[in-house]
């Protein structure tokens, strides 16, 4: 059962424009959502993250959107850069005793020029 | 750099055997977590120490063991090792106490290959 879904394992977007990356999920219970960047053969990098008392956190060019009743999250990136190109992981947490996180599958990044 | 160091960043090794990885948390974090991602999956969450007591469990088999010494850093253990062994195997930690959330940082991971 896969609870943090990302439906789009890739995307390609021209240098300069908006990239809009989604996450689904499916436990209410999830209070707080992260968004984290990986190169290959590195460890995923945290990004950006928004609790669930809020729908909207910025943090430079990077900001995420929350949909609680939709149960949707998305991080924006504003503008694009070649650098940006990576796999990004939604993941969330919010279960008692343990803050453990549920990782979905990743979206591939690809900026071009 | 994240500050979480794992050690080896390479592992190759024969199915039944024994290998373990080695994790230092960043400085002043108490909470440690490991992760698996096989091929093309996301990370799943194995297990977690908190100040050196185990505090929750995922997808973590029972051939798999961790531990988390006085010092802070922790260790998983895999042993009878399977061809589906072979992953990336990612080490975070973070500063929570449990029950409340807040960002993991990961170290570089330790790809094993079992052949």
């Amino acid at each position: 059962d896969q609870q943090v879904k990302q439906n789009s394992p890739s995307l390609s977007v021209q240098e300069g424009r908006i990239s809009i990356l989604n996450c689904d999920y499916t436990n209410s219970m999830f209070d707080y959502f992260l968004w984290y960047k990986k190169y290959p053969a590195e460890g995923p990098t945290f990004l950006i993250s928004i609790s669930s008392i809020k729908d909207k956190n910025e943090d430079g060019r990077f900001t995420v959107f929350l949909n609680k009743s939709a149960k949707h999250l998305s991080l924006h990136i504003v503008p694009s850069q070649p650098g940006d190109s990576a796999v990004y992981f939604c993941a969330a947490s919010g279960f008692r005793n343990t803050d453990k996180l549920i990782f979905g599958t990743g979206t591939r990044l690809q900026v071009f020029p | 750099d994240s500050g979480v160091t794992q050690t080896p960043k390479h592992l190759i090794t024969a199915t039944g055997q024994r290998v373990t990885l080695r994790c230092s948390p960043r400085s002043g974090d108490l909470s440690v977590y490991w992760y698996q991602q096989s091929l093309d999956q996301g990370l799943q969450f194995l297990i977690q120490y908190y100040n050196g007591e185990e505090r929750a469990k995922g997808n973590i088999l029972e051939r798999f063991s961790a531990q988390q010494f006085p010092d802070l850093h922790s260790e998983l253990n895999l042993s009878s090792l399977e061809l589906g062994d072979s992953a990336l195997y990612f080490c975070a930690s973070s500063v929570a106490p449990s029950g409340l959330s807040y960002e993991q940082y990961f170290g570089p991971g330790t790809r094993l290959t079992v052949t």
